[in-house]
């Protein structure tokens, strides 16, 4: 088993739709992570979990709703999205060490999102 | 603001050296990661710097240094499956990564 796995893999969806992703890990990790890919731009951080405690949300609409039930997995629920949230969507994984706030990420291959 | 700079695209040949730089301007600085993307797959880690200096795994260097903001990757005896995007990025002040745009790097015959 790969360990940052996500589904779909490819999304279409219309604007009034509702949707979710899914991630998963199998490293054991303690965090996870919501980034949105664009072409050309940086990665952009959407939502961290730490110990299945949302931690961050960086001004992201409402439209994006996470949801993470266990340490294990991670969803991002979707509704009534716009053209311009076609992207890729990445999960991605860590464990942080309470004396060492610095850990490597570890990425899923993404769901590629197409909103018409 | 914070901001990292990396070329959008290089292209390189098969056997050769290319040097992938990238700048950044943060608040703080607590190390430089390096990813690697292929098309439609996920990042993959490739290295971490914290202190100045080269730090080398196999045909991939890592260099740092953190006076002038800068830092390049370093990928020998290319291969054609090192035709890749490669990110880097940075851990400002609030432990927070930081994400350049990546470059693409195309590896010609």
């Amino acid at each position: 088993e790969t360990g940052v796995t996500q589904t779909p893999r490819h999304l279409v969806m219309g604007m009034t739709n509702k949707k979710s992703l899914k991630c998963e890990q199998h490293l054991g990790h303690n965090a996870m992570y919501w980034y949105k890919q664009s072409a050309k731009k940086p990665l952009e951080l959407m939502f961290v979990y730490n110990f299945k405690e949302q931690t961050e949300n960086n001004s992201v609409p409402s439209r994006f709703s996470p949801e993470c039930p266990n340490s294990s997995h991670l969803f991002l629920h979707l509704h009534t999205l716009q053209p311009e949230d076609s992207a890729l969507y990445l999960c991605a994984s860590s464990q942080k060490f309470r004396d060492s706030p610095v850990e490597t990420q570890y990425f899923g291959p993404g769901t590629r999102l197409l909103v018409l | 603001g914070q901001n990292i700079d990396q070329p959008t695209e290089m292209t390189a040949t098969e056997g050769a050296i290319v040097q992938i730089n990238c700048t950044y301007q943060t608040s703080g600085f607590n190390g430089l990661f390096w990813y690697q993307q292929h098309a439609g797959e996920a990042p993959t880690f490739l290295s971490y710097n914290v202190l100045d200096g080269l730090e080398e795994k196999g045909r991939f260097s890592s260099f740092l240094s953190r006076s002038k903001g800068y830092s390049y990757l370093l990928l020998k005896e290319l291969q054609m499956k090192d035709s890749a995007s490669y990110l880097c990025a940075v851990m400002d002040s609030n432990y927070q990564l930081i994400w350049g745009a990546g470059t693409k790097l195309i590896i010609k015959p």
